[in-house]
């Protein structure tokens, strides 16, 4: 089942901060940030396997609540490079392909 | 180290026709995944698939779509008869074990007229 993500669309001023969140009916294996620009490939960012933990990337960091199915991608500092589209995908196991979000656009404004 | 490799970037169909897109995993990687995108939405799974098998392809329509993974060379996404709804964006990823870091190739944007 797809997950849900929250919000659809955010706008930002450069160095302003955003939370995107990924929420799941289904008992979570693992959760996977991506970001695709338009026209392009989707790129990964990171992995978050149940356990409750936190990873970061540069300003970039994720958390994975996996008693609540929900995972959130916090973004800190913006810059116009962050722009796109982010999706989060979900496994239920360890053998099972991620199921996508519908993504989060998010817009970078100077 | 290529990175994952799709082709036709761009494919045109006319209705009726086959289409065949094909996707060259990374080295190393026996697991691959393809996803359809249309525009302005999500990826949406179709199949999973490792070295000759079929894995997972409770995601790809059951008549016209077929996918295959052979011993040797690329992943084939195949779709025959195709229709103005098979107009997409559809993009392979591939990976080392499942449930690591997926990286994508560019896609082939299949346009049917």
């Amino acid at each position: 089942q797809q997950p849900v993500q929250s919000p659809q669309a955010v706008i930002l001023r450069e160095g302003e901060d955003a939370v995107i969140n990924c929420s799941s009916s289904k008992a979570l294996y693992s959760v996977h940030w991506y970001r695709q620009k338009h026209g392009e490939a989707p790129v990964f960012l990171m992995i978050l396997l149940k356990g409750g933990e936190q990873k970061g990337h540069e300003k970039i960091s994720a958390s994975f609540n996996e008693k609540k199915q929900q995972s959130s991608l916090y973004l800190t500092a913006s810059q116009l490079s962050y722009s796109g589209t982010y999706f989060c995908g979900t496994a239920t196991s360890g053998n099972t392909p991620l199921v996508f979000g519908k993504g989060t656009r998010l817009s970078v404004i100077a | 180290n290529a990175g994952v490799m799709q082709n036709p970037r761009h494919l045109v169909r006319r209705r009726g026709q086959e289409a065949r897109l094909r996707c060259s995993p990374m080295k190393g990687h026996s697991h691959v995944y393809w996803y359809r995108q249309l525009p302005e939405e999500g990826l949406k799974f179709m199949v999973y698939l490792q070295k000759e098998n079929i894995i997972d392809e409770s995601g790809m329509p059951k008549e016209r779509f077929s996918a295959e993974f052979p011993k040797e060379g690329p992943s084939i996404l195949r779709i025959q008869q195709v229709v103005r709804g098979d107009s997409a964006a559809y993009f392979c990823a591939s990976s080392v074990t499942p449930n690591t870091e997926a990286f994508f190739g560019q896609g082939t944007r299949l346009t049917v007229v």
